[in-house]
């Protein structure tokens, strides 16, 4: 069974940072591009960065581009996302995603993880 | 980026309805989108992929169709268990990758 387990989450200040996990199970995590989604309180979907299985090819949406690093470790099969210089604005439940086979969808996510920045 | 718009963004329904919602994408993504469900507290999970491709485990109930720029989801026969919200999300071209707004579907 396919499970992906965020963890790291948490209240922080503005301009503070904090490191999110995700533990992965069930498949053989790199053979997969993984994901990080975010959903603030009461809103949609935001998609936040990717990564490739070999970590070659690596994007970000603008809203995070220089703040927020991804990063894996196939040999721990674990995704992660530092999050630096932290806003108001990104606080928000965090979902790894795994991509599909066939493109660039979402065919498992974890549970989340609800990053709050305030002061 | 291409922008995707969803409507409505909310309605009501009853049990047993047939129910439609739309996706329109700024410009054509062939039939590079998904749908998914999401209900209160819980992580998105995907239906319907490749615009009319069901994802394995989903109800038959469920139906997409489109390609370009206007896509359709159908619930045939709405069980309570479908109250939930709904996103459109395209992977045609990326970055980024983009989603709707979502449309909450409530009960009557």
């Amino acid at each position: 069974e396919v499970q992906l387990v965020e963890s790291g989450g948490g209240l922080v200040k503005p301009g503070g940072s904090l490191r999110l996990s995700c533990a992965a199970s069930g498949f053989t995590f790199s053979s997969y591009s993984m994901n990080w989604v975010r959903q603030a309180p009461g809103k949609g979907l935001e998609w936040v960065s990717s990564i490739s299985s070999s970590s070659s090819y690596i994007y970000y949406a603008d809203s995070v581009k220089g703040r927020f690093t991804i990063s894996r470790d196939n040999a721990k099969n674990s995704l992660y996302l530092q999050m630096n210089s932290l806003r108001a604005e990104d606080t928000a439940v965090y979902y790894c995603a795994r991509e599909g086979q066939l493109g660039s969808l979402f065919d498992y996510w974890g549970q989340g993880t609800l990053v709050t920045v305030s002061s | 980026a291409i922008r995707m718009t969803q409507s409505p963004s909310s309605f009501s329904a009853s049990t047993g309805d047939r129910v439609t919602i739309t996706c329109r994408a700024s410009q054509g993504i062939s039939s590079y989108l998904a749908w998914y469900q999401q209900k209160p507290g819980k992580a998105p999970k995907l239906l319907i992929y490749a615009a009319s491709t069901l994802q394995s485990g989903v109800p038959s109930r469920f139906s997409g169709s489109g390609s370009g720029t206007d896509f359709t989801l159908t619930i045939s026969c709405l069980q309570s268990e479908d109250f939930a919200t709904y996103y459109c999300q395209q992977y045609y071209s990326y970055p980024p990758i983009t989603f709707g707004q979502g449309t909450r579907l409530e009960i009557k």
